[in-house]
């Protein structure tokens, strides 16, 4: 048990539309991450977020956003989603500059 | 997306067996992560390594950050079946949480 909880656990969307995938953080931790997995890959950063800012972002289009909240929960916001953007989305959690811990996963299917 | 160079791919190994991977990058990273994934689930983080040299055991797990920090290599010793599953390595520039995650290797254990 990391005690960083993501919701909903499945999740099955249509092209075209939009989702949002939820992360709680470990109690303590400040800095939320966001990776995307896909079948048989290494999870890839999406981006970062840190006191409620956006700190670092990866090679993903702008319809992927977020948002932390005061108590450093996160969303992450995928818009238009295409075919391609199902995976395993994961949220890690981390007081900054220290070892990130990881969250069960949404398994993202889009059809 | 960039990923590390982690080998080997999948091992297959009998009960009690040692068994080694490795890790290696074009860039020079200030902590090196262990985690194992389970189908389905996020990450767990094993090992975190912090200085170049630096040998860091947990339980049956051995993991060594290597001297010009381009590379790390985990080994398991006396391997049991609850050993099975996916084990990423990943990188960690200072002053960033951004992790950017080996290719993988999957490890059966045959009783």
């Amino acid at each position: 048990e990391t005690g960083v909880t993501q919701s909903p656990t499945h999740l099955i969307k249509t092209r075209g539309q939009q989702v949002t995938l939820r992360c709680s953080s470990q109690s303590g931790h400040n800095t939320v991450s966001w990776y995307q997995q896909a079948l048989g890959q290494g999870p890839q950063f999406i981006f970062q977020y840190y006191r409620e800012e956006e700190n670092g972002r990866g090679n993903f289009p702008p319809r992927f956003s977020g948002l932390q909240f005061p108590n450093y929960s996160s969303e992450l916001n995928v818009n238009a989603l295409e075919l391609d953007d199902s995976a395993l989305y994961l949220c890690a959690s981390s007081i900054r500059n220290t070892e990130a811990f990881f969250g069960q996963g949404t398994r993202l299917t889009v059809v | 997306g960039q990923q590390l160079n982690q080998s080997p791919q999948s091992m297959f190994i009998q009960e009690g067996e040692d068994v080694s991977m490795n890790c290696t990058s074009s860039s020079i990273f200030n902590t090196w992560l262990w985690y194992k994934q389970d189908p389905g689930e996020g990450p767990v983080l094993l090992i975190a390594l912090y200085k170049a040299g630096e040998l860091t055991s947990n339980g049956r797990l051995t993991a060594q950050f290597g001297i010009t920090r381009k590379d790390s290599f985990l080994n398991i010793s006396a391997s049991i079946p609850s050993d099975v599953g996916i084990y990423f390595c990943a990188g960690q520039l200072y002053n960033t949480d951004k992790l950017i995650f080996g290719t993988g290797t999957r490890l059966q254990v045959f009783p």
